[in-house]
């Protein structure tokens, strides 16, 4: 019965290589949204996807697509990995916009 | 741009003790929210409390309150009767309505240590 889940949990590739993350919810929520968190801890939005459709998008590089195939589900998809890609990536969902419900975090790193 | 700045990287605090976490924000909108959320080793984001600018009611939550002073744009979370349970990092947040949507912005974060 979890709310937002993501897979994989840990994801470790070799630079160059396309990798996906996969995210969902069973919440019903109408927005997702992806964010980065660096080595650092600092936490940023990346995208935010309202009913499929895209509504954030912040300077990233575009090699990072996200995906929606339905409302239920934000995919992010990366090109041409980079190290300084490593990271965790959280995915999120929200109804009222106030309160976003995270998943667990993917841990991304880039060899 | 808004910004959202934690000055304490680290804390810790004696279980069962007080301790606050502060937080201050940069923005020229009259009208956005503030959150608190936790992030335990788990890595789990939890959303531990929310203010309203448009409240002046201080938000509480159980052991966690909030001090909300508007005019000084800052936002500080206070835990009572800490608990081990609270180790976590701790990271302020601010939302207001970007371009189509809200959009939350984050502090760099506090690690709080609850030492028994």
């Amino acid at each position: 019965d979890t709310a937002v889940s993501q897979t994989p949990k840990y994801l470790v590739t070799q630079m160059g290589n396309d990798k996906s993350i996969k995210c969902e919810q069973n919440l019903g929520h109408d927005t997702m949204y992806w964010y980065k968190q660096d080595s650092k801890k600092f936490l940023k939005i990346m995208f935010s996807y309202n009913n499929k459709e895209l509504i954030i998008n912040e300077t990233v590089p575009n090699r990072f697509s996200p995906k929606s195939p339905d409302k239920a589900h934000l995919n992010l998809h990366i090109n041409s990995l980079e190290l300084g890609d490593s990271a965790v990536y959280f995915c999120a969902s929200s109804q009222d916009f106030l309160t976003q419900y995270f998943g667990p975090g993917t841990r991304l790193l880039v060899l | 741009a808004q910004t959202v700045t934690q000055s304490q990287p680290e804390m810790s605090v004696q279980e069962a003790e007080t301790v606050t976490l502060s937080c201050t924000y940069d923005t020229s909108e009259n009208n956005y929210y503030l959150f608190w959320y936790k992030q335990p080793p788990s890595r789990q984001m939890i959303l531990v409390i929310r203010q309203e600018a448009y409240k002046q009611q201080n938000a509480t939550e159980n052991r966690f309150s909030v001090n909300f002073q508007k005019a000084a744009k800052s936002f500080s979370l206070k835990i009572s009767d800490s608990q081990l349970g609270d180790t976590a990092m701790y990271f302020c947040a601010f939302m207001t309505r970007g371009a189509g949507s809200y959009q939350l912005t984050f502090g760099k974060g506090t690690k709080l240590s609850v030492i028994p």
